[in-house]
């Protein structure tokens, strides 16, 4: 059975840099079917997609939102199979809800099939 | 890349229908069937019930069926039951490895 689990801090200032890891157990962030992804959901909003890491050819590539894709950075340490999250330069509208998920890649429709619990991330003084 | 539009509610009594719709672009929905469809129940992690259009994941019931037209995706939930009230969210695979959420609609169960 695939696990997803997040973890980090809870509250971050101002101006600093968020950093969430995914742990990942029952399948591997090395298999080039899947893709790995976070997910944030703003309190009262919808779910925004931020940005998923993949293994292909013996190379992991990303892929970001375009709207965050100046502040975020998605990387993987494969020694503990797990996913990680920065987000610079953090402000109170990126207090959300962040969620890691396993996702097919484009052949495959491009849906997320497995989601972690979520972590709540509050960014304030 | 536009956040897909949903309605932010909708309702129904037990034993009806209710359908959701996710509108997107041409540059979204209207161009690629990678439309999924995930609920979400307070404090739990989101759940894949309907993927690629109108396709179910193994477990999720008959009554939930996807649908597309044009730009507009979407969730029919036949004979709700209490359980079904919840959020309703669709993605859109966008092209170039981008996907794109829509903004949800909860649904209450009168």
């Amino acid at each position: 059975q695939l696990l997803l689990q997040e973890s980090g801090p809870g509250l971050v200032k101002p101006s600093e840099t968020l950093s969430l890891t995914c742990t990942v157990s029952g399948g591997s962030i090395g298999s080039s079917t899947y893709y790995w992804g976070w997910i944030r959901q703003p309190p009262g909003k919808g779910l925004e997609w931020i940005g998923s890491i993949h293994f292909t050819g013996g190379t992991y590539y990303t892929y970001y939102n375009p709207s965050l894709k100046s502040r975020v950075t998605i990387s993987v340490d494969t020694s503990k199979n797990q996913v990680s999250l920065k987000l610079d330069s953090v402000a109170a509208a990126d207090t959300a809800v962040y969620f890691c998920a396993r996702h097919a890649g484009v052949v495959a429709g491009f849906n997320f099939d497995n989601w972690g619990q979520g972590t709540l991330v509050t960014v304030s003084s | 890349q536009s956040a897909l539009t949903q309605p932010p509610s909708a309702s129904g009594s037990p034993g009806q229908s209710v359908t959701f719709s996710c509108t997107g672009t041409s540059s979204d929905v209207g161009t690629y069937n990678y439309v999924s469809w995930y609920q979400r129940h307070p404090g739990k992690a989101p759940k894949l019930i309907i993927y690629e259009v109108s396709k179910r994941p193994s477990g999720v019931p008959g009554r939930f069926s996807g649908s597309k037209s044009g730009s507009t995706a979407s969730l029919t939930v036949s004979g709700l039951q209490a359980e079904d009230e919840a959020d309703y969210s669709c993605s859109s695979y966008a092209g170039n490895n981008l996907v794109v959420f829509g903004g949800g609609t909860k649904l209450t169960v009168l």
